[in-house]
């Protein structure tokens, strides 16, 4: 089946620094991939996503690239905020089954000032 | 406003009392599913429905039963809660079953089976 392996948290950084988590997928075909993000409290939210090889999802500073030669799509931001202080999921969903979704375990991001 | 809403946000019940957590959408939606978060696990697909009447399992359907008879609402049914079923569960809703579509999730629900 598919799988979703997010790099390992809790990680901890100084506002301003650079944030990289890594986010690696096994799955049949060419799925779309996803990263969400959860506030303390909140449901999840879209951050970004890609929908096929090379593609690069952006928002609110952060990136991510589809990358199908190391079945990879880590997340980065060049400068983190307290704001962005939340908990992020990386997602697949299924090319051979439209319905189903697969999400990592979650990495829990803390920006200290 | 968008949203999808969930009823009850908390829940504290004991083993073998029946319950139902109610999801609503209000952005004409065709897809549905339910996740339950757990620490360590992450989030673990439940059950989904691509239309209305049209329902199928996701990674973790045992002890759980869905309707979908409305296209607007997608309620959770645990016919006999377990403390294994003590968890936080979200439900969520896209446009369309198509693999590009992004989720909207409700505000949770936390459960407590004593």
């Amino acid at each position: 089946g598919n799988s979703v392996t997010q790099m390992e948290g809790p990680v901890t950084l100084s506002e301003e620094a650079f944030l990289t988590i890594n986010c690696t997928y096994t799955a049949t075909g060419y799925p779309s991939l996803f990263w969400y993000v959860q506030y303390p409290g909140e449901g999840l939210q879209l951050l970004l996503k890609a929908t096929k090889a090379d593609d690069k999802g952006s928002n609110k500073g952060f990136e991510a690239t589809y990358r199908k030669e190391t079945t990879s799509f880590h997340l980065e931001k060049g400068s983190v905020q307290v704001s962005d202080s939340a908990v992020y999921f990386c997602a697949l969903s299924d090319p051979t089954n439209a319905g189903k979704s697969t999400f990592g375990d979650g990495t829990t991001l803390t920006v200290k000032p | 406003e968008a949203q999808v809403t969930q009823n009850p946000r908390y829940l504290i019940t004991v083993t073998g009392k029946k319950l139902t957590v109610t999801c609503s959408q209000n952005m004409n939606h065709e897809y549905m599913s339910w996740y339950r978060q757990d620490p360590g696990l992450g989030l673990r697909q439940i059950y989904y429905s691509m239309n209305v009447e049209v329902t199928d399992k996701g990674d973790v359907p045992e002890g759980y039963k869905v309707s979908r008879k409305e296209k607007r609402n997608f309620p959770l049914i645990l016919e006999s809660p377990s403390p294994n079923q003590t968890s936080l569960y979200f439900c969520a809703s896209s446009l369309g079953a198509g693999e590009v579509d992004t989720q909207y999730f409700g505000p949770g629900t936390r459960l407590t089976v004593l």
